[in-house]
């Protein structure tokens, strides 16, 4: 069953303290992304990847860190410099490529971060 | 930076009635997308335009992409209680490997 996957779907840290969220695809694709949710607001870029041991940031990229070791895997870590960073999660992929007629996104679940 | 506002933020409707959403870009697109997010869930790519000026229909959903390549719109008729949900479009320069820039989005409430 292709897909993307993250995990886990609730997850609760302390202020201060550094976590990781896990985001994994068997789909082949090249490009990978996460985005963060607030209510009231569309999707906004944190890092993007176009291939392996490659990734750019987006447009709110501070306080946040990523990792592309592998295609299938894309960790977001969310560090403590993050000021505000209580949100929902998305983790995306597309086959890739400039000028790819098919760059439509998939979507895993999502992960709802809470810090207390 | 690349903008993508998207009208109304919300919009409440009785089943039956039609809906429309409006989405316009600062600057000129590549292609633009529209993604469908139902409550709790995550956003599912509904279809992509990429032609000036080009018309898709979905059943009762039809998506245009505008001449100038900066807007586009979703209208669906008849509105059904399946069709609640958050709808976002997104648009595509060309620059950047598939970088999105989505707008905010319109939720749509269909009372029974």
């Amino acid at each position: 069953d292709g897909g993307i996957t993250q995990s886990p779907k609730y997850l609760f840290r302390k202020e201060g303290q550094n976590v990781t969220l896990s985001c994994e695809q068997n789909l082949n694709h090249d490009a990978m992304y996460w985005y963060r949710q607030d209510p009231g607001q569309g999707l906004r870029l944190i890092y993007y990847s176009q291939i392996v041991n490659d990734f750019q940031k987006g447009d709110i990229a501070e306080g946040y860190s990523v990792s592309r070791e592998k295609k299938e895997s894309f960790p977001l870590t969310v560090t403590s410099a993050q000021k505000n960073p209580t949100a929902f999660y998305l983790c995306a992929s597309s086959i890739g490529g400039q000028g790819s007629s098919y760059n439509e996104q998939f979507f895993g679940p999502g992960t709802r971060l809470t810090v207390l | 930076g690349q903008q993508v506002m998207q009208i109304p933020q919300y919009q409440h409707v009785q089943e039956g009635e039609d809906f429309t959403t409006y989405c316009n870009s600062s600057t000129t697109l590549s292609n633009i997308q529209w993604y469908k997010q139902r409550p709790g869930g995550h956003p599912v790519f509904l279809i992509q335009l990429v032609k000036s000026g080009e018309v898709k229909k979905q059943k009762r959903l039809t998506f245009q992409f505008g001449e100038a390549k900066k807007n586009s719109s979703l209208h669906i008729t008849a509105t059904q209680t399946t069709d609640v949900g958050t709808y976002f479009c997104a648009g595509d320069r060309g620059t950047s490997y598939g970088k999105l820039t989505f707008g905010q989005g319109t939720i749509l409430t269909v009372h029974p």
